[in-house]
């Protein structure tokens, strides 16, 4: 069973509306949460990291949350562009040793005109 | 810097053949890792490795090999390609344990 669930898994919004993408976790022990951004045909690119410690971090439209209590995060994406119509994906490292990072399928997102 | 790079792009292959995923990175990084990607399902771990003469196997380790000589390559090997290694193969690395990954472009395999 897949750790890391993610939701919707797919999304279609209009150019300039706000969205948000949710993350729910059950890997542990938790070290971080990382979302990803992959364009199609392309490697996945980190947009934010979220630490225990953080609530809420923020990268230009990005806006990352997590709750550690609830083991969620969400991404929030304001005014949207064209340029943000990718898959965003949610990845959980779990602490000691390597670690090893268990990946959410992803959400997509088409924007449209 | 180049980042990570990935060759090929694309590959055919018949079930039964080998072959190698070429995998380089010039940021110095100690942690490689090699991924698939199947449609509907999150990137798989196959073989991750923390420095040069380091490797371990990850989740779907069957049918692959790796090996690290340098730090600088993570080559991942096919031993007898079957259809269901069909896949978008993604190499990536990075400095520490905690830091981010830097993905390839990938490499698109059809076996036939």
């Amino acid at each position: 069973k897949n750790q890391v669930e993610q939701s919707p898994q797919s999304l279609i919004i209009l150019e300039g509306k706000n969205c948000t993408l949710q993350c729910n976790y059950t890997v542990s022990p938790f070290s971080n949460l990382r979302w990803y951004k992959q364009d199609t045909g392309r490697g996945p690119v980190s947009l934010t990291i979220m630490t225990f410690s953080e609530n809420t971090k923020s990268n230009g439209r990005y806006t990352a949350t997590l709750d550690a209590d609830t083991k969620q995060s969400s991404l929030h994406i304001t005014a949207s562009q064209l340029s943000d119509s990718a898959s965003y994906i949610c990845v959980v490292y779990k602490s000691g040793g390597s670690y090893i990072p268990t990946f959410g399928r992803g959400t997509s997102l088409i924007v449209h005109p | 810097n180049a980042g990570v790079t990935q060759t090929p792009k694309f590959q055919v292959l018949k079930t039964g053949q080998s072959m190698t995923l070429q995998c380089a990175q010039d940021m110095n990084h100690e942690y490689m890792s090699w991924y698939r990607q199947d449609p509907g399902m999150g990137l798989r771990l196959i073989h991750y490795s923390v420095g040069a003469g380091i490797t371990d196997q990850g989740e779907v380790p069957n049918g692959y090999n790796v090996s690290r000589s340098t730090t600088e390559d993570f080559p991942l090997r096919l031993l007898s390609a079957a259809p269901s290694q069909t896949s978008v193969y993604f190499c990536a690395s990075r400095y520490g344990p905690g830091d981010p990954q830097y993905f390839g472009p990938g490499t698109r395999l059809l076996v036939l």
